[in-house]
């Protein structure tokens, strides 16, 4: 079936530093994918999407391309802030587009 | 604010009793999703609802049941609860069946004692 696999965290940076999270899936077809981040005791946001191959999704400085070729999705951010510390989680569209199939999230933090 | 509202914040409760969780979509969101977050499992797709009727199942337990009302809020049911169904419970709404963004609400932190 359909599956998400992220790099394991945590994840330690400095302030400025640059951020990638490696995300790769397995999937029939071409599935949306998308980055969602949780902060502290709050629910999911999402972060950026792509729906299709070569896509790149941004959002606050964040970054992701869709690469067909390597069933990947990585994130990145060239220079990281501390209010980025939180988990972030790569995920896709399932086959019937119903359902989000969720990696295991990692956990970013940065510090000052 | 996602705009998808989920009642109550935390529930503790004991093994074997039941309980009811609140989902209230963003305006004009039609479908209804249901995740359950856990420490060993992550995130896993419950069940989706749209427009009052079930759309989609993953690995929801027949223990738990869901429903969506005419107003388009939708409850989670747990019953016979387990200590292992100690989880935080998401609901994420979209505006059509498949294909759209799904926003997410706060969740509800369930403690089984």
């Amino acid at each position: 079936g359909d599956s998400v696999t992220q790099m394991e965290g945590p994840v330690t940076l400095s302030e400025e530093a640059f951020l990638t999270i490696n995300c790769t899936y397995t999937a029939t077809g071409y599935p949306s994918l998308f980055w969602y981040v949780q902060y502290p005791g709050e629910g999911l946001q999402l972060l950026l999407k792509a729906t299709k191959a070569d896509d790149k999704g941004s959002n606050k400085g964040f970054e992701a391309t869709y690469r067909k070729e390597t069933t990947s999705f990585h994130l990145e951010k060239g220079s990281v802030q501390v209010s980025d510390s939180a988990v972030y989680f790569c995920a896709l569209g399932n086959q019937a587009g119903t359902a989000l199939i969720f990696g295991k999230g990692t956990t970013l933090s940065v510090s000052s | 604010d996602s705009g998808v509202t989920q009642t109550p914040k935390h529930l503790i409760t004991a093994t074997g009793q039941r309980v009811t969780l609140r989902c209230s979509p963003r305006s004009g969101d039609l479908s209804v999703y249901w995740y359950q977050q856990s420490l060993d499992q992550g995130l896993q797709f419950l069940i989706q609802y749209y427009n009052g009727e079930e759309r989609a199942k993953g690995n929801i337990l027949e223990r738990f049941s869901a429903q969506q009302f005419p107003d388009l809020h939708s409850e989670l049911n747990l019953s016979s609860l387990e200590l292992g169904d100690s989880a935080l419970y998401f609901c994420a709404s979209s505006v059509r069946t498949s294909g759209s963004e799904q926003f997410f609400g706060p969740g509800t932190r369930l403690t089984v004692l």
